[in-house]
């Protein structure tokens, strides 16, 4: 069974500060998936990754998917009140139940004005 | 907006109880998934349907059920309710079987089970 971890679970922060959330796992993923998910809606995808120590940006967002492609960052660089949400990282089965996604618990990030 | 529309947004039934929930894709994606979020979770899948046929399936008992109908539209069926099926259940549709390419997720409907 491939499993993620995210962490931290909670995270708190004053607008304009930075932050990095982390999802880890034992197993090799062929790609992964970030998503954000604000309250009463469902998972948006902000980016996936696929070479091993890729990194894609995305306005104030940094990806990065290591090297082994067993784990993955995200930085928020200045933090607005708008990058509130839960984060989950996510990624494919490996096999031939690649059809679907192994997600993680997420991080809950709240920024506060 | 993702272009998936789910119904209802909001149910509420007693433990024993049968439910359906009900999902349309956007038009032209054949692949329709769907996944349960408990409280504090991430997302678990359930299972998905390619062209009205069940293709895959997670670990979730019989009584989870599904229907896949050609004008893009699908449902989700539960049976004999139980306190623990109490969550936000999420159909995503998709182009391709392959779930490395991007699933677009509807806003879910809250279950909860009395």
């Amino acid at each position: 069974t491939q499993l993620l971890e995210q962490s931290p679970q909670f995270l708190s922060i004053q607008e304009g500060e930075n932050l990095t959330v982390y999802c880890n796992s034992s197993s090799v993923f062929s790609s992964l998936q970030w998503y954000r998910q604000e309250p009463g809606e469902g998972p948006v995808l902000l980016v996936t990754v696929v070479t091993g120590g890729e990194v894609k940006k995305l306005k104030r967002l940094t990806f990065q998917f290591g090297d082994a492609r067993k784990d993955s960052s995200l930085h928020i660089t200045a933090a607005q009140p708008g990058d509130t949400g839960l984060y989950l990282c996510a990624g494919p089965n490996s096999g031939g139940s690649n059809y679907k996604l192994t997600f993680g618990k997420g991080t809950l990030l709240t920024v506060n004005p | 907006e993702t272009g998936v529309t789910q119904s209802p947004t909001h149910l509420i039934k007693t433990r024993g109880q049968q439910v359906t929930l009900r999902c349309s894709s956007q038009s032209g994606h054949n692949t329709v998934s769907w996944y349960q979020q408990a409280l504090g979770q991430g997302p678990q899948f359930i299972f998905q349907y390619y062209r009205e046929e069940e293709n895959g399936r997670g670990n979730f008992p019989p009584r989870f059920s599904g229907l896949q109908f050609p004008n893009y539209s699908s449902e989700l069926n539960v049976n004999a309710l139980e306190l623990d099926d109490s969550a936000l259940y999420l159909c995503a549709s998709s182009l391709a079987l392959d779930a490395s390419g991007e699933l677009f997720f509807g806003e879910g409907s809250r279950l909860t089970v009395l």
